[in-house]
């Protein structure tokens, strides 16, 4: 079966040092690989995807995420972390088959971060 | 106002209505999908659509029913709300094509069912 894991519920970092958030996935071919933050009492909002290319993908508020096809990983990073960034993250996977032109994505359980000042 | 948004934002209901929520975009694209969101679970797709009359289900579709007659509108209805619906669902919609555009979400409809 398909799926996405992120294996923290919870990251806990202090303001101005770098950040990760952990994503691997299990699905068959070279999917897509998104990002999403969601602010409390909000919808999702897209920070950046992977398509093909350069491993490292820069986004938006400065975040970043690094591909690495043999981990079959995406993590989130940020070299200094703001208050601000405290929200949920969610990284998501498209499929790429050409049979599948559903356009759906496959979510992870989400990762919490705390950004303490 | 441009993009896409979700009525009611708050809803609770008993056991055994029907109730709908409705999603409506401005961007005039393909296609439109509903999640819901639990805790531990992320977000699970409910349904979605890739254009006007064209609807297929995702991973958790029981107890839901959506159409969708117009490109901008994709109401999702639960025919006979269970308390296991009790969740926060969210629209999404997303252009078509070669290149995997993004889904952009509304804000949400937070549903209590007593």
């Amino acid at each position: 079966a398909q799926s996405v894991a992120q294996p923290e519920d919870q990251v806990n970092v202090a303001e101005g040092n770098p950040l990760t958030v952990k994503c691997t996935y299990s699905v068959s071919g070279n999917p897509y690989l998104f990002w999403y933050v969601q602010y409390p009492n909000r919808g999702l909002q897209f920070l950046l995807k992977y398509i093909t290319g350069d491993n490292l993908v820069k986004g938006s508020y400065g975040f970043e995420a690094e591909f690495n096809k043999s981990q079959t990983s995406f993590h989130l990073k940020k070299p200094s972390a703001l208050v601000s960034d405290s929200a949920l993250y969610f990284c998501a996977v498209r499929p790429r088959h050409r049979m599948d032109s559903s356009y759906k994505l496959i979510f992870g359980s989400g990762t919490r971060l705390l950004v303490r000042p | 106002d441009a993009g896409i948004t979700q009525s009611p934002r708050y809803k609770i209901t008993e056991t055994g209505r029907q109730v709908t929520l409705m999603c409506h975009q401005t961007w005039s694209h393909s296609y439109m999908f509903w999640y819901r969101q639990d805790l531990g679970h992320g977000l699970r797709l409910i349904y979605y659509s890739a254009a006007a009359d064209i609807t297929d289900k995702g991973e958790v579709p029981d107890g839901y029913v959506v159409s969708r007659s117009k490109t901008e509108n994709f109401p999702l209805t639960l025919e006979s709300a269970t308390r296991s619906q009790t969740s926060v669902y969210f629209c999404a919609s997303s252009e078509s094509g070669g290149t995997p555009y993004e889904q952009y979400f509304g804000p949400g409809t937070r549903l209590t069912v007593t």
